[in-house]
């Protein structure tokens, strides 16, 4: 089954505990990207990635970290996390083909910073 | 800069009848596209229907259709004959950047909370 997979789909953690969501696409998309949802502003995107060693900054990129050392996986990693980052977190993906409009996204992780 | 507002926080309809939400848009570029998303309780996001911009008709899904007035600037959808699973989150997104290339990002509304009673 074509599938985003995201883990952990809820954590509870500390301040300045470092934490890593993972993320992982089966359909050799080139493109993924990181958002957070949070009420009343809908979902904002936090960083994109449009291949394998090539990433940027969305809109709200600010105590967040990325990597794209595969085409499948594409960590979130929060290296100091604070209790701004409580959210809850997609990860999406698509391929970059003309016509390929649509995000697929994971079922989302749910992220609780104490 | 280009922005989705969803104006509705939250609506509710009966059974079997059809609810329009709306969703107005605003960017400067020529060629853009309209989504539409479904959130329910459960938390994933589901697309519904997408329209282009260069799209002549209407778009429509099943029970969904999109209804695009683009000198308006609303990208409205409409569900007909409203089912007690229609109860969800529903957002609107519009995408950045060009079609040929692949865009970079979708910008959302903030969403309206839709209760379907029987």
């Amino acid at each position: 089954e074509a599938q985003v997979t995201q883990n952990p789909r809820y954590l509870i953690t500390v301040t300045g505990k470092k934490l890593t969501v993972t993320c992982s696409q089966n359909m050799n998309h080139e493109y993924m990207s990181w958002y957070r949802q949070d009420p009343g502003l809908g979902l904002r995107q936090i960083y994109y990635s449009m291949n394998v060693e090539v990433t940027d900054k969305g809109d709200v990129p600010e105590g967040y970290k990325v990597s794209r050392k595969e085409k499948r996986n594409f960590p979130l990693i929060l290296e100091s996390p604070s209790p701004n980052q409580t959210s809850l977190y997609f990860c999406a993906s698509k391929g970059l083909n003309s016509g390929a409009n649509v995000l697929t996204f994971g079922a989302g992780s749910r992220l609780t910073v104490l | 800069a280009q922005k989705i507002t969803q104006t509705q926080p939250g609506m509710f309809v009966q059974e079997k009848e059809a609810v329009t939400l709306d969703c107005t848009y605003d960017t400067s570029d020529q060629s853009y596209g309209l989504f539409w998303y479904k959130q329910p309780s459960s938390g994933e996001m589901i697309f519904l229907i997408y329209q282009g911009s260069y799209d002549e008709q209407n778009a429509t899904e099943g029970r969904y259709s999109l209804n695009f007035q683009k000198a308006r600037k609303s990208a409205n959808l409409v569900i007909s004959a409203s089912q007690l699973g229609d109860s969800a989150m529903y957002f609107c997104a519009m995408r950045e950047g060009s079609l040929s290339g692949g865009y970079n990002k979708l910008i959302f509304g903030a969403g309206t909370r839709l209760a379907v009673h029987p």
